[in-house]
């Protein structure tokens, strides 16, 4: 059982170049999002989406985007890097938009 | 808006000690309150959860009870372990729904022998 699975683990980029960030889950879960773990932040929600083929905006959408073409996977594209965008980023599921989250193991990001 | 507000760490104990960390949080309505474990390397997980007040939640001999006089949810543990070192998050949803959470921003608990 894998649960949430992100790759890659680390990433390192230079300014301005674009990458994503993927996510794949095999618990037939509807609702899928991402998280940025920034030191003494918290994690804040980027994008979220209910089911495949719908996305929304969480708290810091900016610099990001998202599609769900199947229930599976919940790829995130940095367009163009800044160092603003270093973080850890976390990639999560649940059942429904009220049950426990399940979280992957996180992508380290450095942008430099 | 609605967060919460989390004691900052890092705490150390040696095992066998009891732990308390503080939750604190501010909402315009009802909340429910969760806490979020993250084992080193590894991603967060739900530890316990409550969803109304005086509600007491527990898992793995870890506690918490929903305070809505004081605003609060702390975690406490009677006697800790080495293998509880991780990261704590506290975590409210008024209940619209995951995309709703507000995390607070984590106290790593490190547990000596």
């Amino acid at each position: 059982n894998a649960g949430v699975t992100q790759t890659p683990k680390f990433q390192v980029l230079k300014t301005g170049q674009s990458m994503t960030l993927q996510c794949a889950q095999d618990m037939n879960h509807e609702y899928m999002s991402w998280y940025r773990q920034d030191p003494g932040m918290g994690l804040r929600l980027i994008h979220y989406s209910v089911g495949a083929g719908i996305t929304d905006q969480g708290e810091v959408p900016n610099g990001y985007n998202v599609s769900r073409s199947t229930t599976e996977d919940f790829p995130l594209r940095l367009l163009s890097a800044a160092p603003s965008q270093t973080s850890v980023y976390f990639c999560a599921s649940s059942y429904g938009a009220l049950s426990p989250l399940h979280f992957g193991n996180g992508t380290r990001l450095t942008v430099t | 808006g609605d967060s919460v507000t989390q004691m900052e760490g890092p705490v150390t104990l040696s095992e066998e000690a009891f732990l308390t960390i503080n939750c604190t949080y501010t909402a315009t309505g009802y909340p429910s309150l969760f806490w979020y474990v993250q084992y080193p390397g590894e991603g967060l997980q739900l530890l316990l959860k409550a969803t109304k007040a005086d509600d007491k939640g527990s898992n793995k001999g870890f506690e918490a009870t929903y305070r809505k006089e004081t605003t609060s949810f702390h975690l406490e543990k009677g006697s800790v372990q080495v293998s509880d070192s991780a990261v704590y998050f506290c975590a409210l949803t008024l209940g619209v729904g995951n995309n709703d959470m507000r995390f607070g921003a984590g106290t790593r608990l490190t547990v000596k022998p």
